[in-house]
C-alpha cells in the first residue's frame, strides 16, 4: 500500500514563526500537493509540485511556500505564520497509470493552530 | 474554472437504511472524473468511488453507488445498508481530464453524515 506521512498530528505555533510541515510518499510518485481543509470551505489547494524543484501555486498560496528538493518529499513552508492559517493541512500524492486511472493517496493531515 | 457545491453540511440515516448524498458541479470541460472521498474520525481521506465522465453507466463500489447525470452536472452518492462505519465528512470532487491534467482535485465544502444505531 502506498503510504504518505505527514510528520506531526498536531502542531502548535506562534504568530510570526517560520512553520514547516512535512510530507513524505514512499512510492516515487511524481506529483504531490498541499491543501489546507477548514470547516465549510473544503478542502482549497494550496501547492503542487510535479517533479523535484517543480512547483506552481494553487488556488491559495498567499502566505505560503513549498520546497521539494528530493522526489519522496514536498514541504510546506509559513515563513511567517498567523493566526489565519490556523487550519488542517492535507498532503497527497498522485499515480496515473493506464490499468489503475488516476488515483491520488493522501496523508492523515497536520491540525495547525497559530496562537 | 470549476466549482463543486454540496448543498447538505449535514446528514443522518438510520442503521441499515439507505442515504444519498448531493453534489452539484459547473464545468465546461467534456473530460474529467468525478470522485467521492470519506473522512473518518481518524482524519484519513479514503477514496469511496470514482467516475469516469465519458462512462455512461454509474459507478458501484458495493454498498456505493452514484447517480452521475451529465447534462445536469450532478454527482450524487447513494449509500444502501448504512452502517455505523460510514459515520464520517463526505467530499465530491473534481478532476479535469486531457492534455493539462495535473491531477488536481476541487472539493466540495464536505457533508458530514452520521449514522444513528
Amino acid at each position: 500500500d502506498v503510504k504518505v506521512t505527514q510528520s506531526s498530528r498536531y502542531l502548535v505555533k506562534r504568530t510570526g514563526e517560520k512553520v514547516f510541515l512535512e510530507c513524505v510518499q514512499d512510492m516515487d510518485h511524481e506529483n504531490m500537493f498541499w491543501y489546507r481543509q477548514d470547516p465549510g470551505l473544503g478542502l482549497r489547494l494550496i501547492y503542487f509540485s510535479y517533479d523535484v524543484k517543480m512547483k506552481e501555486k494553487g488556488d491559495i498560496p498567499e502566505g505560503y511556500s513549498v520546497s521539494r528538493e528530493k522526489k519522496e518529499r514536498f514541504s510546506l513552508i509559513l515563513e511567517s505564520a498567523s493566526t489565519n492559517q490556523t487550519s488542517m493541512y492535507l498532503c497527497a500524492s498522485r499515480v496515473r497509470t493506464v490499468l489503475t486511472g488516476e488515483k491520488l493517496f493522501f496523508g492523515s493531515g497536520t491540525q495547525l493552530s497559530v496562537l | 474554472a470549476q466549482t463543486v457545491t454540496q448543498s447538505q453540511p449535514e446528514m443522518s440515516v438510520q442503521e441499515a437504511e439507505t442515504v444519498t448524498l448531493s453534489c452539484t458541479y459547473d464545468t465546461s470541460e467534456n473530460n474529467y472524473y468525478l470522485f467521492w472521498y470519506k473522512q473518518p474520525p481518524s482524519r484519513q481521506m479514503i477514496l469511496v468511488i470514482r467516475q469516469e465522465a465519458y462512462k455512461q453507466q454509474n459507478a458501484t463500489e458495493n454498498r456505493f453507488s452514484v447517480n452521475f447525470q451529465k447534462a445536469a452536472k450532478s454527482f450524487s452518492l447513494k449509500i444502501s445498508d448504512s452502517q455505523l462505519g460510514d459515520t464520517a465528512m463526505y467530499f465530491c470532487a473534481f478532476m479535469k481530464l486531457g492534455s493539462s491534467n495535473t491531477g488536481k482535485l476541487i472539493f466540495g465544502q464536505g457533508t458530514t453524515l452520521q449514522v444513528k444505531p
